[in-house]
């Protein structure tokens, strides 16, 4: 059973471009929603991470959009450069880093 | 500050055949997990320690899969014997633990170690 569900599977975007990434679970137990970014041949690293008492987070080019009544949270990446082109997994746990519930994955290619 | 690391980085063991990572965490991390990425998925929690102690080793296959955590430091986690399912990467992960900071639940995450069984 997934936890956490997320769409799409790819993504392609053009440079300057909005990448939208989405995600959906249904433990409303969950009060920890970060997103990793994970180039070939490396492990996760924390992109940026949300709690439910907010709706909205922005760190730069990176924003989580989040809605509690709906069960979904969403990554937007602004200006999407060649750069970002990597996975990004959604996650989601009980009380912080503990035991991440991970999405499947979004291959996001932005070309020049 | 260095980061998670593990070795090795690659390893290729015909099925049957023990084997075994290696984790050390971020200096100061009370907390470390090793979880498993099959390919084009995303990683799942084999096992996580608070300190010396497996708080949660509810998804590590016990009839194949060890782990340790000696002192609170290092870790190793074992396969034997491997079988051709067990292709994955092997994710190391670290965080402060302890605190209901974001900041201090961060998870830090090695490179992994891509076992290949043939």
């Amino acid at each position: 059973q997934q936890q956490v569900k997320q769409s799409p599977q790819s993504l392609i975007v053009q440079k300057g471009g909005i990448s939208i990434i989405n995600c959906a679970y249904e433990n409303t137990a969950f009060d920890y929603f970060p997103w990793y970014q994970q180039f070939p041949g490396k492990g996760p690293a924390l992109l940026i991470a949300i709690r439910p008492d907010v709706s909205e987070k922005k760190e730069g080019r990176f924003t989580i959009s989040f809605n509690k009544s709906a069960k979904q949270f969403s990554l937007h990446i602004m200006d999407s450069q060649p750069g970002d082109s990597a996975t990004y997994f959604c996650a989601a746990s009980v009380s912080g880093a503990n035991n991440l519930f991970f999405g499947t994955g979004t291959r996001l290619t932005v070309i020049p | 500050e260095a980061g998670v690391v593990q070795s090795p980085r690659y390893k290729i063991i015909e099925k049957k055949q023990p084997v075994a990572f290696w984790c050390n965490p971020i200096s100061g991390h009370n907390t470390l997990y090793w979880y498993r990425q099959n390919l084009g998925q995303g990683p799942e929690l084999l096992i996580r320690y608070e300190n010396e102690e497996a708080v949660d080793d509810s998804q590590l296959p016990k009839d194949r899969f060890s782990a340790e955590r000696l002192k609170g430091v290092d870790s190793t986690l074992k396969i034997q014997p491997a079988e051709l399912g067990d292709s994955a990467v092997y994710l190391c992960a670290s965080s402060f633990g302890g605190s209901s900071t974001i900041s201090d639940t961060e998870a830090f995450f090695g490179q992994g170690t891509r076992l290949t069984v043939v």
